[in-house]
């Protein structure tokens, strides 16, 4: 049982390139999501998913796009970096409970270091 | 305590002493609160839950207190630790119209140990 992974751990891109962050999970959990992490700002949510085939936009969803096209996975993809870009990325996933208990209890990634030259 | 801007509020005790640390969350209709710490260079990791209809739940060395009519919440952790270095993130789960939720972090605090 590995739990949430990311890859690549770290990569440097020049403004304008695209990529792929990875995120996978072996745990059955419905939702998914991606956060970045810059200084002094916390963790702001990007995109997530309740499952296979569902996406939403979190509270910075602009210059990203994802998909879900397996429980397992949840890709998230850089059209044309800009350096505003540059941040820690989290992948973090968990159990759907509804919304009668309002557990989110996520479980992340170890993270992605994203540098947008 | 949360602040706003490029820097992290930071905490500094004296190894075995209690630590406070603070949250003020923003939105009364959140229903579920939850601390993370983040080692560095690590993802965040659960600490201790609490559900919005409760003021107080203890974990091992860890308690955490909900004032809804303040909006705030603190996490306090006994006999610290060096181990207990780390940033600390409350956030709080917040539902839209029967989904879910989603966790809104906030931005940190910097626990440092003193030995």
């Amino acid at each position: 049982n590995a739990g949430v992974t990311q890859t690549p751990k770290f990569q440097v891109l020049k403004t304008g390139q695209s990529m792929t962050l990875q995120c996978a999970q072996d745990m059955n959990h419905e939702y998914m999501s991606w956060y970045r992490q810059d200084p002094g700002m916390g963790l702001r949510l990007i995109h997530y998913s309740v499952g296979a085939g569902i996406t939403d936009q979190g509270e910075v969803p602009n210059g990203y796009n994802v998909s879900r096209s397996t429980t397992e996975d949840f890709p998230l993809r850089l059209l044309s970096a800009a350096p505003s870009q540059t941040s820690v990325y989290f992948c973090a996933s968990s159990l759907l409970t509804g919304a009668a208990s309002g557990a989110n209890v996520l479980t992340f990634g170890a993270g992605s270091r994203l540098t947008v030259l | 305590g949360e602040s706003v801007g490029l820097h992290l509020p930071t905490l500094s005790v004296q190894e075995g002493d209690n630590s406070i640390i603070n949250c003020a969350y923003s939105n009364s209709a959140s229903d579920y609160f939850i601390w993370y710490k983040q080692e560095s260079g690590k993802g965040p990791q659960f600490i201790i839950d609490i559900r919005s209809n409760m003021d107080k739940r203890q974990g091992q060395r860890v308690t955490v207190l909900l004032n809804k009519t303040v909006k705030h919440l603190s996490l306090q952790i006994a006999a610290t630790q060096p181990g207990d270095s780390a940033v600390y993130f409350c956030a709080e789960n917040l539902v839209y119209g029967g989904s879910q939720g989603n966790l809104i972090f906030g931005k940190g605090t910097k626990l440092s140990v003193k030995p």
